[in-house]
C-alpha cells in the first residue's frame, strides 16, 4: 500500500475561520512533509516532520500550525488565513535517509480556497 | 537554497515522440526525484535518482551529480504522459529527511 491520504478534498473558509487539514500514511514512514502550490507554480516546501519532531520550518507565518500526533498522522491547523493563502496543500511521506531511498509519496491534496 | 532549472518550460509533441527533459541544480546534493503531475493535481513520484541511470518502461533517467544536472527520457509517447514534469533535488537537512526544491516544470502535451 503506497496511499497517502488527505482530508477534505476541498475546504472553503473565512479570513475569521479555524480549520484543520489531515494527512495520514500507513507505510511506515517516519518523515511526512507539508508542501503548499499555488496555480500554475511547482510546489513549495513548508514544514517536515522526521520521527515525529519538527525538523525544518520554511518560515513559514504563524496562522499555519502544523502538528504531528503519531507516525501515522500529520496535521496542520489554520487560523485566521488570507485570500493569498489560497492553494494546494500537499502532503507527502517517505522513510528518512537512513535507509536506501527516499522516495517522497504524495497524497492527492486538499484545495483550499479562503474568502 | 538550491537553484532548479528546468527545460524546457514547454513541449508539445504528437503520439509516438521521444523527448528529453533537462534539469540543472546549483549546489551538490544527496537526494534528486522526478514527478509527474496529472491534470487533477496529483504527484507521482517517477524516479528516485540522487545519481546514475535507472529505467522503469518507457521512462529513464540519468544524474550526473558531479556535474549537477538531471535527464528524463520519454520514449513512445501516449496521450496519458501530458502533464507537468517536475525535478526535486533535495538536501539531508541533518534531521533524516529531505526536504525537497522543485524546479518551475516542464509542461508537456501529447497530441493524438
Amino acid at each position: 500500500d503506497t496511499e497517502v491520504t488527505q482530508t477534505p478534498k476541498h475546504l472553503v473558509m473565512g479570513m475569521t475561520n479555524k480549520k484543520s487539514l489531515k494527512c495520514e500514511q500507513h507505510m511506515g514512514h517516519r518523515a511526512m512533509y507539508w508542501y503548499k502550490q499555488k496555480a500554475k507554480k511547482p510546489p513549495e516546501l513548508m514544514f517536515v516532520y522526521s520521527y515525529e519532531k519538527l525538523s525544518i520550518n520554511e518560515s513559514v507565518p504563524s496562522r499555519f500550525s502544523p502538528e504531528c500526533p503519531n507516525s501515522s498522522l500529520l496535521n496542520l491547523h489554520l487560523h485566521a488565513l488570507q485570500p493569498e493563502d489560497s492553494a494546494l496543500y500537499l502532503c507527502a511521506s517517505s522513510h528518512p535517509r537512513d535507509t536506501n531511498t527516499d522516495t517522497q509519496y504524495f497524497g492527492p491534496g486538499t484545495r483550499l480556497t479562503v474568502l | 537554497g538550491i537553484q532548479v532549472e528546468q527545460s524546457p518550460p514547454d513541449l508539445i509533441l504528437q503520439e509516438g515522440a521521444n523527448s528529453t527533459l533537462r534539469c540543472n541544480f546549483s549546489d551538490s546534493v544527496n537526494n534528486l526525484q522526478w514527478f509527474h503531475q496529472n491534470p487533477w493535481g496529483q504527484l507521482i513520484n517517477l524516479f528516485y535518482i540522487p545519481s546514475g541511470t535507472k529505467q522503469n518502461g518507457r521512462l529513464s533517467a540519468t544524474t550526473v551529480a558531479t556535474e549537477r544536472y538531471s535527464l528524463l527520457y520519454i520514449s513512445s509517447s501516449q496521450t496519458t504522459d501530458s502533464g507537468v514534469y517536475f525535478c526535486a533535488p533535495g538536501r539531508n537537512s541533518g534531521g533524516g529527511a529531505d526536504g525537497l526544491t522543485f524546479g518551475k516544470g516542464t509542461h508537456l502535451i501529447i497530441q493524438p
